[in-house]
């Protein structure tokens, strides 16, 4: 069965640091893409980052670019994000989501790390 | 960006309705669209991708249509599990985008 699952969320102040964790299981990690996928209160889903499965192709949300850094460890099925200068604005919850081998979409989704940037 | 519209954001319907959702994108993502069902404190699942795919394990009310800019899922015969908000999304290019959703509410 595949398992995303989320840590690492929490109340930070504005300007802070943060860095997410997403542990997976149930699947061959290293060949399979994934993303980081936030969604604020009360809105919807927005995509944020990508990665590729081994790690070489990365891209940003505008919204996060430069502020946020996607990792990957294959060797520990294991996804990362370390958040940087940190707004009030970047409060969600945080999802890693995999996208589907052959057709692109979000096939599995963890159950979120809630994100709280106040001071 | 591509940006993805949905209308309407919110509808009422009975258990036992027909219910169409549309969503609209900016440019032509060819048949690139995948819809999601979300509830309350929970994450989005997978309905349908490629525009009209089922994905495995939702039942066959649901459907999807479209390709281009235009696109619907339509739920025949809702049934009380299906109350829920629901999210088109895109995966023809990056940024990967998202409708803003449509609350399917009990009337």
């Amino acid at each position: 069965e595949v398992q995303l699952v989320e840590s690492g969320g929490g109340l930070v102040q504005p300007e802070g640091s943060l860095r997410l964790s997403c542990a997976a299981s149930g699947f061959t990690f290293r060949n399979y893409e994934l993303n980081w996928v936030r969604q604020a209160p009360g809105k919807g889903p927005e995509w944020i980052s990508y990665i590729s499965g081994s790690g070489s192709a990365i891209y940003y949300a505008d919204s996060v670019k430069g502020r946020f850094t996607i990792s990957r460890d294959n060797a520990k099925n294991s996804l990362y994000l370390q958040m940087n200068t940190l707004r009030a604005e970047d409060t969600a919850v945080y999802y890693c989501a995999r996208t589907h081998g052959n057709f692109r979409f979000f096939d599995y989704w963890g159950q979120g790390t809630l994100v709280t940037v106040s001071s | 960006d591509i940006q993805m519209t949905q209308s309407p954001s919110t509808l009422s319907a009975s258990a036992g309705d027909r219910v169409t959702i549309t969503c609209r994108a900016s440019q032509s993502i060819s048949s690139w669209l995948a819809w999601y069902q979300q509830k309350p404190g929970k994450a989005p699942k997978v309905l349908i991708y490629k525009a009209s795919v089922l994905e495995s394990g939702v039942p066959s009310r649901f459907s999807g249509s479209g390709s281009g800019t235009e696109f619907t899922l339509t739920i025949n015969s809702m049934q009380p599990d299906d109350f829920a908000t629901y999210y088109c999304q895109q995966y023809n290019s990056y940024p990967r985008t998202f409708g803003q959703g449509t609350k399917v509410e009990i009337k």
